[in-house]
């Protein structure tokens, strides 16, 4: 079954400071998305990415955040200047559009604590 | 804008029992819903779908869930609960007709199934 890869699992980082969140989508999948969970509560959507662009961003998404697409495999999101707010787990997660397949695949999360 | 109501925060059921985890949505176009599945610490995971056809769709685990476009319902349920079960499940929607692809999530239910 292909699944979507994020490193790290967990990352600790001081307030102020950049954090870079690292995510494999599934090789086949045309969109990208971040989420984010603050602990236990609603998953909420950050960024939608397709053909290299953003396609769609919450209200979240401000500009200290950055989604990108470097090379083939990789999908990044990074956080230029971390608040204590940020602290949460952000999901990865990618769908084809193909036919009538729809699905999404998310996964396993990477816990960000600011501290 | 599409949105998701989990109006239950736990669902308590007995082993062996039937269970009932409820959601009712809102979207302007044609709903594509979703159920996730999110065990302590780990990420979401996909149970089942529905986007077109038969409006009882069976996913994982011996989960089902009826589609109810007249109640704007899509409840998951379960013949037969196992302790196994016990996790904090997510109803998402999307809707079809945007070119939009983002997920919009319900705030979960924690299922508690006790021995």
């Amino acid at each position: 079954e292909p699944e979507v890869t994020q490193t790290p699992s967990h990352q600790v980082t001081q307030m102020g400071q950049e954090v870079i969140l690292r995510c494999v989508p599934i090789s086949n999948h045309l969109y990208f998305y971040w989420y984010r969970q603050i602990l236990g509560q609603k998953v909420e959507f950050l960024v939608s990415f397709y053909n290299n662009e953003i396609s769609e961003k919450s209200e979240i998404f401000d500009d200290q955040f950055s989604v990108e697409r470097p090379d083939g495999s990789n999908f990044t999101l990074k956080i230029r200047s971390t608040k204590l707010e940020d602290s949460a787990m952000y999901f990865c997660a990618s769908s084809e559009s193909i036919g009538n397949n729809y699905g999404y695949t998310f996964g396993s999360g990477t816990r960000l604590t600011v501290v | 804008a599409q949105s998701v109501a989990q109006p239950e925060d736990q669902v308590n059921v007995a082993e062996g029992n039937p269970l009932t985890v409820k959601c009712t949505y809102s979207v302007s176009g044609n709903p594509y819903l979703f159920w996730y599945v999110q065990y302590p610490n780990r990420g979401l995971q996909f149970l089942l779908k529905y986007i077109t056809g038969d409006n009882l769709v069976k996913g994982s685990y011996g989960f089902e869930a009826e589609f109810n476009k007249s109640q704007t319902s899509f409840h998951l349920k379960k013949p037969s609960a196992l302790v196994s079960d016990s996790a904090l499940y997510f109803c998402a929607v999307r809707d079809g007709d945007t070119g939009f692809q983002k997920l919009v999530f319900g705030t979960g239910t924690r299922l508690l199934v006790s021995p």
